[in-house]
């Protein structure tokens, strides 16, 4: 069935380094596909998505693109800050409903 | 915009006994869904709502979980006989009969 794997955490950086966190999904089709983020003691919140391959979904200074040939869709940004700590999400549309990942905590020290 | 309420937002219960959890969702929003998160996993689907209706339930929905949704506005998640390991956040999320999703957040349940 379709599901989606990410890279496991914790991914450590130092303020204002260059983060990448990986996501690679595999679907029968071509579902849209998301990135939530849950920061401590809160919910879930849509930071992105992209609905068709080579679609860029861009939100805060965080991108990442629909990529058909290797089945991923990678969040970066250029430069973190502290307040990006959180727990990271990729997630799928499969039949009416979200398939997510298990999700990859940032950490940011200044 | 008032969002997604959930309440309680924790719960600690001792194993057998039943809970109910509420959801209310964003006003205009048609479609209602729950998900289970268990401590360093991402949410799984449980089932979800159009309306009034039922749509569909994954098999993690066990024959002691209900969902209702009455009157096509808040829901309910009922766990009857409660066992250790459905200690889990709860979350609902509301959608506009698309594939964006609003989260709320979240009711913790502990059973003891």
């Amino acid at each position: 069935g379709d599901s989606v794997t990410q890279m496991e955490g914790p991914v450590t950086l130092s303020e204002e380094a260059f983060l990448t966190i990986n996501c690679t999904y595999t679907a029968t089709g071509y579902p849209s596909l998301f990135w939530y983020v849950q920061y401590p003691g809160e919910g879930l919140q849509l930071l992105l998505k992209a609905t068709k391959a080579d679609d860029k979904g861009s939100n805060k200074g965080f991108e990442a693109t629909y990529r058909k040939e290797t089945t991923s869709f990678h969040l970066e940004k250029g430069s973190v800050q502290v307040s990006d700590s959180a727990v990271y999400f990729c997630a799928l549309w499969h039949t009416d409903k979200l398939i997510f990942g298990t999700g990859t905590r940032l950490q940011v020290f200044p | 915009d008032t969002g997604v309420s959930q309440d309680p937002r924790h719960k600690i219960t001792k194993r057998g006994q039943n809970v109910t959890f509420r959801c209310d969702p964003i006003s205009e929003h048609n479609r209602l869904y729950w998900y289970r998160q268990t401590l360093g996993q991402g949410p799984e689907f449980l089932t979800y709502f159009q309306n009034e209706a039922q749509l569909e339930k994954s098999r993690l929905l066990s024959d002691r979980f209900s969902a209702e949704r009455p009157k096509g506005s808040f829901s309910t998640l009922e766990i009857q006989r409660t066992e250790q390991g459905d200690s889990a956040m709860y979350l609902c999320a509301s959608s506009p009969e698309s594939d964006t999703q609003y989260f709320g957040p979240g009711t913790r349940l502990t059973v003891l």
